[in-house]
């Protein structure tokens, strides 16, 4: 069966401090893997999208940048954090042409 | 672009039927999503629509209207465990399966 895992679960930083979040998935191969945000009482902000190791789409223009180093391993970065950086980061990921995302257990991060 | 509209906020009793309303306007269709989100946890699949008509899963059900940019989630017998988040979501991307959120419908099911 697959597994989506992302670490860590809750960040407290400092602003100007560098971000590394992580999100592997296990048990699927050539997965499409999204990273989301989620503000208090708001939807998902889709971040950026990969279909393939070293392919990255952004949606938004920001402060974070991702990477897909490996097939089922996916991170999000930031050199210095914003205050508005704060917020539900959610990585997902889907098999290519399928609808269903299934979304890993969040990182709650908290920009100080 | 893509704007999708739902409720903030509905409250319902125990063991009564609720209906979440979603219209959306959008650049693209490839289907529209409803997930389910309990506080700080990840959003949970409920249901896909990609034509017209109500597709009944349970005690969940989901209808979706394209002409008209309109789709309801309807809960049924409701129960406590029901009260949570609910986030409509319109699929716009056929290759890379892009979605695009609403802000969520929260559901308080009350005794």
């Amino acid at each position: 069966s697959q597994t989506i895992h992302q670490w860590p679960a809750t960040l407290v930083q400092p602003v100007g401090s560098p971000l590394s979040l992580e999100c592997t998935v296990e048990g699927t191969s050539n997965p499409n893997l999204y990273w989301y945000r989620q503000a208090a009482g708001r939807g998902l902000q889709l971040l950026f999208y990969s279909v393939g190791i070293g392919q990255i789409s952004s949606e938004v223009p920001q402060n974070l940048s991702a990477s897909r180093p490996q097939d089922r391993q996916f991170i999000l970065s930031s050199k210095k954090l914003l205050l508005s950086d704060s917020g539900f980061y959610l990585c997902a990921w889907a098999v290519p042409s399928s609808y269903e995302q299934y979304f890993g257990p969040g990182t709650r991060l908290t920009v100080t | 672009g893509q704007n999708i509209d739902q409720p903030t906020e509905m409250t319902a009793t125990e063991g009564a039927i609720v209906q979440i309303n979603c219209t959306y306007q959008t650049s693209g269709f490839n289907g529209l999503f409803w997930y389910q989100q309990h506080a700080g946890e990840a959003p949970t699949f409920l249901s896909y629509n990609v034509l017209d008509g109500l597709e009944e899963k349970g005690r969940f059900s989901s209808f979706l209207s394209r002409s008209k940019g309109y789709s309801y989630l309807l809960l049924k017998e409701l129960q406590m465990k029901d009260s949570a988040s609910y986030l409509c979501a319109v699929r716009d991307g056929a290759n890379a399966g892009k979605s695009t959120f609403g802000d969520g419908t929260t559901l308080t099911v009350k005794p």
